[in-house]
């Protein structure tokens, strides 16, 4: 099962929006709508931002959303503050009865 | 509080074996589904096991035929078997909870499992 594509870094100013893009295959993101991602700090565990597609659970801003266009997920954080500088990951469920992750996007709030 | 607190980690030869354990607490255990991820040095999540609610398990190529994973609904705790070690193997080992609705919305502080000789 081939990790999921991400580009390994983005940046962007305070008060600024960025896109992460995550891509897949029709055998993962483009079958499922149970595309997560995940912002983790250096050193701590995941957190959960978003699950299926554009959920955000109880207690993550509305900063932050998420989509899909056929096998490639998006999540886009508007209002960007030094806080969001972390390592964003998407996963998604897979035709195999497993879950993929993403390799990993690195933000940067310059 | 709901938690998630592993242990087991730790150094061991290549070719041998490691338990990992995951015990749960603040929620009813027995209602959720569990996962396995790992995070080798310095690089990305990698999924490697799920235990369903209801028994069904999955594994990932990596480490099919050699990990095995189990949860003991009395005690509240989730395991992993870890047979054959290899030094690709080395990487903090996370437990994660998956919600009832997709997506893994509670994960344990992680232990380092490093294999080498």
């Amino acid at each position: 099962q081939s990790a999921l594509t991400q580009p390994a870094s983005v940046s962007g100013s305070p008060g600024q929006s960025i896109t992460i893009s995550c891509t897949g295959t029709s055998s993962d993101v483009g079958d499922y709508n149970r595309v997560s991602w995940y912002q983790q700090y250096p050193g701590k565990a995941p957190k959960l931002m978003i699950f299926e597609v554009n959920n955000r659970p109880s207690g993550v801003s509305d900063r932050f959303s998420g989509s899909k266009s056929g096998n490639t997920a998006s999540l886009t954080m508007s209002g960007l503050q030094a806080e969001d500088e972390a390592d964003y990951y998407c996963s998604s469920y897979t035709n195999r009865h497993t879950w993929v992750f993403g390799g990993g996007t690195k933000l940067t709030v310059v | 509080e709901v938690q998630l607190v592993e242990s087991g980690g730790g150094l061991v030869q290549p070719g041998r074996s490691l338990r990992l354990s995951c015990e749960a607490s603040g929620f009813t255990f027995n209602k959720y589904s569990f996962n396995w991820v790992r995070q080798a040095p310095g690089k990305g999540l990698e999924w490697i096991s799920y235990i369903a609610d209801m028994g069904m398990i999955t594994y990932a190529d990596s480490v099919k035929g050699r990990f095995t994973i189990s949860r003991d609904n009395v005690k509240n705790s989730l395991h992993l078997q870890m047979n054959s070690l290899r030094v690709e193997d080395t990487a903090v080992y996370y437990c994660a909870r998956e919600g009832y609705y997709s997506g893994f919305d509670c994960w344990g502080q992680g232990t380092l499992v490093s294999v080498s000789s």
